[in-house]
């Protein structure tokens, strides 16, 4: 079936390096995603990484990618106060997005 | 490049009223994207358009919801009759054909409570 899931919450201090970890089900997707969600606002697409890929580096983000065990996570170096919102997982099935729950990053100063 | 536009942006009604939500997606983009957002939880597709034409509609509760896409432009999704349950955030996405390396670009969503 379809279901990607997400941890809840993560909280870490400012200049600490962020990691969120998601697991989905579809092992044909080919596209996997990465969204912020900050407080009133729509969804903003971080950063994606293509299914024959296992690493992708963007600025302050890492995107690994283990497809054996259908594990995607993001790394956010230097990690700021300006970085607390929800972050969303979502993979590509069937030409549309699947999400996770969401992961909400706390920041601490 | 202008984004995706959504509008109301807020709506209050009360249970078994209509309310309709109206999206305006990128130029040229031919996939349109209806997602429901429940507080604390990720969207959820609730109708995928491909120009005109419906692709995926299996989440929409069709005795209540209702869209369209005129012309392969703008969409207007309605709830009739609204429940409790339908609060929620709406969001309408957009993306160009084959989407992959380009995301979809989310509008700011319209956010309908139901009292």
């Amino acid at each position: 079936g379809e279901d990607v899931e997400q941890s809840l919450f993560l909280s870490v201090r400012e200049g600490d390096s962020s990691v969120i970890n998601c697991t989905y089900t579809d092992s044909s997707s080919t596209y996997l995603y990465w969204y912020k969600q900050e407080p009133g606002a729509g969804l903003q697409l971080l950063t994606y990484i293509f299914s024959n890929m296992d690493m992708k580096q963007d600025q302050r983000l890492t995107v690994l990618l283990n497809k054996k065990d259908k594990h995607l996570s993001l790394r956010i170096a230097d990690t700021q106060t300006g970085d607390s919102a929800i972050y969303f997982c979502a993979e590509r099935t069937g030409g549309k997005l699947i999400f996770g729950q969401g992961t909400e990053l706390s920041v601490k100063p | 490049e202008a984004g995706v536009a959504q509008s109301p942006r807020y709506k209050i009604i009360e249970k078994r009223q209509s309310v309709a939500f109206w999206c305006n997606p990128i130029s040229g983009h031919a996939t349109l994207y209806w997602y429901q957002q429940i507080l604390g939880q990720g969207p959820k597709l609730l109708i995928q358009f491909q120009n005109n034409g419906v692709v995926d509609d299996s989440q929409l509760p069709k005795d209540r919801f209702s869209a369209e896409r005129l012309k392969g432009v703008d969409s207007t999704l309605k709830i009739q009759p609204a429940k409790l349950e339908d609060s929620a955030v709406y969001l309408c996405a957009s993306s160009p054909t084959g989407g992959g390396r380009y995301g979809y670009t989310f509008g700011s969503g319209t956010r309908l409570t139901v009292v």
